[in-house]
């Protein structure tokens, strides 16, 4: 079982459609967990931290379930420009710091 | 800011080829990794080190070595190329300890797309 997991997708939705991305981590002393976003054929870049309590920003939320071990991202009122792949990584305690990337979401936000 | 960069961003091999790709940073982050990505395979870290003089095996090191002479370099080599290799090589940069954003952000290069032939 790989560490952490995504549903590939794509997920395709109209615009300002609510979306949801799930990842399950295998690792139950993984300690930070992150959602980068990626464009097409570009580098990945950090989109947000998930907190134990979640959190928000703007139109994105993050939550983490430690019980069942699985990160969430949602997506309210979508935009074109959401189009990207979303990368779930997750790092474990202690030692150096290796975080693990899951193989990625596709969203395709369409008119 | 430069941030991170990577050397070159396009090249192509024959089989059998050596090559070295460069990745420097300008931030002063002690944390280097390389990762490669393949189509459907996600990131997957090949070497990464964690300061001057280090470094250490992650997934996929196999056919590749690195060094790390200067803080900012992280060299990532292969010694003889093999099409198995074809692949988007990104490497990344952290600060030790959660940085300004309190995030533990990884930093990106813009990638290096390298093809075996």
């Amino acid at each position: 079982r790989k560490e952490v997991e995504q549903d590939p997708g794509p997920f395709n939705v109209p615009e300002g459609a609510t979306v949801a991305f799930n990842c399950t981590y295998s690792n139950s002393a993984s300690q930070s967990f992150f959602w980068y976003r990626q464009d097409c054929r570009k580098e990945p870049k950090l989109l947000m931290s998930v907190y134990s309590s979640g959190n928000e920003d703007g139109r994105f939320t993050a939550q983490l379930n430690r019980a069942s071990q699985y990160i969430s991202l949602l997506i309210r009122d979508s935009k074109l420009s959401d189009s990207a792949t979303y990368l779930c990584v997750v790092r474990a305690s202690g030692g150096s710091y290796i975080p693990t990337f899951g193989r990625g979401t596709s969203l395709i936000v369409h008119p | 800011n430069a941030g991170v960069t990577q050397t070159p961003k396009f090249r192509v091999l024959k089989t059998g080829q050596s090559m070295t790709l460069l990745c420097a940073q300008d931030m002063n982050h002690e944390y280097m990794y390389w990762y490669r990505q393949d189509p459907g395979m996600g990131l997957r870290l090949i070497h990464y080190s964690v300061g001057e003089g280090t470094t250490a095996k992650g997934e996929v090191p196999d056919g590749y070595n690195v060094s790390r002479l200067k803080k900012q370099n992280f060299l990532l080599g292969l010694e003889s190329a093999a099409p198995s290799q074809t692949s988007v090589y990104f490497c990344a940069s952290k600060l030790w300890g959660q940085g300004a954003r309190g995030t533990g952000e990884l930093f990106f290069g813009e990638g290096s797309r390298l093809t075996v032939l």
